[in-house]
């Protein structure tokens, strides 16, 4: 069982809609989890961190954490085709992250 | 804010060349890492210190060899490039572990072996 499982892609929206993006871990003993953007033939990139319960909002985006059902979304709002990219998630484990394999997210105008 | 470095952007070498792929960051992190990641694929652990003198393999079986004799300086290096090394190789470091500190990813090598 891989440690971090991310919905299949790839994710079409139109522009303005909301795009959710969803992940699940197989560690309970995780504690902290990111949401990577990572563009064509660039490097992954942070845009969202959480690690209580909850959710968490910076700007467009909305990260939530369900740890009981050990579950960690992205939700992303009035979505722009400069969103287009494939979102990771990520959640540490013993002594390391492990990212999920990435949900292609398209954004159309 | 992280800044790390990976020198070179790009490389195309022969095969049976060895190449050493540079990776410098400037923040004192004590953890580094290598990832492997083909176009359009999932990011594959190769390599990783948790500091000086410290190297662990990761996920990824791989013929590569990495070195830590200096906190911000953990190069990777092909002994002898062949085809199956063509990728892009990612270099990431953090402060404190991974719990609570995020990884920060330089920009990448692309390596091709023809």
């Amino acid at each position: 069982q891989k440690e971090v499982e991310q919905n299949s892609g790839p994710l079409s929206v139109p522009e303005g809609a909301i795009a959710s993006l969803n992940c699940t871990y197989s560690d309970r003993g995780s504690q902290s989890f990111f949401w990577y953007r990572q563009y064509s033939g660039k490097s992954p990139e942070l845009i969202m961190s959480i690690y209580s319960n909850g959710d968490k909002e910076d700007g467009r985006f909305t990260a939530q954490l369900n740890k009981a059902s050990q579950y960690v979304s992205l939700l992303i709002r009035d979505s722009q085709p400069s969103d287009s990219a494939t979102y990771l998630c990520a959640v540490n484990g013993p002594g390391r992250l492990y990212f999920g394999r990435g949900t292609q997210l398209t954004v159309w105008p | 804010e992280a800044d790390i470095y990976q020198t070179p952007r790009y490389l195309v070498i022969g095969t049976g060349k060895k190449i050493t792929l540079e990776c410098s960051q400037t923040m004192g992190h004590d953890k580094m890492y290598w990832y492997q990641q083909d176009p359009g694929m999932e990011l594959h652990l190769i390599h990783y210190s948790y500091g000086v003198n410290s190297t662990e393999k990761g996920d990824l079986s791989s013929e590569s060899t990495v070195s830590r004799i200096r906190t911000e300086h953990f190069p990777l290096t092909l002994e002898s490039a062949r085809p199956s090394h063509t990728s892009q190789y990612l270099c990431a470091s953090s402060e404190f572990g991974t719990y609570n500190s995020p990884l920060h990813f330089g920009n990448g090598t692309r390596l091709t072996v023809t």
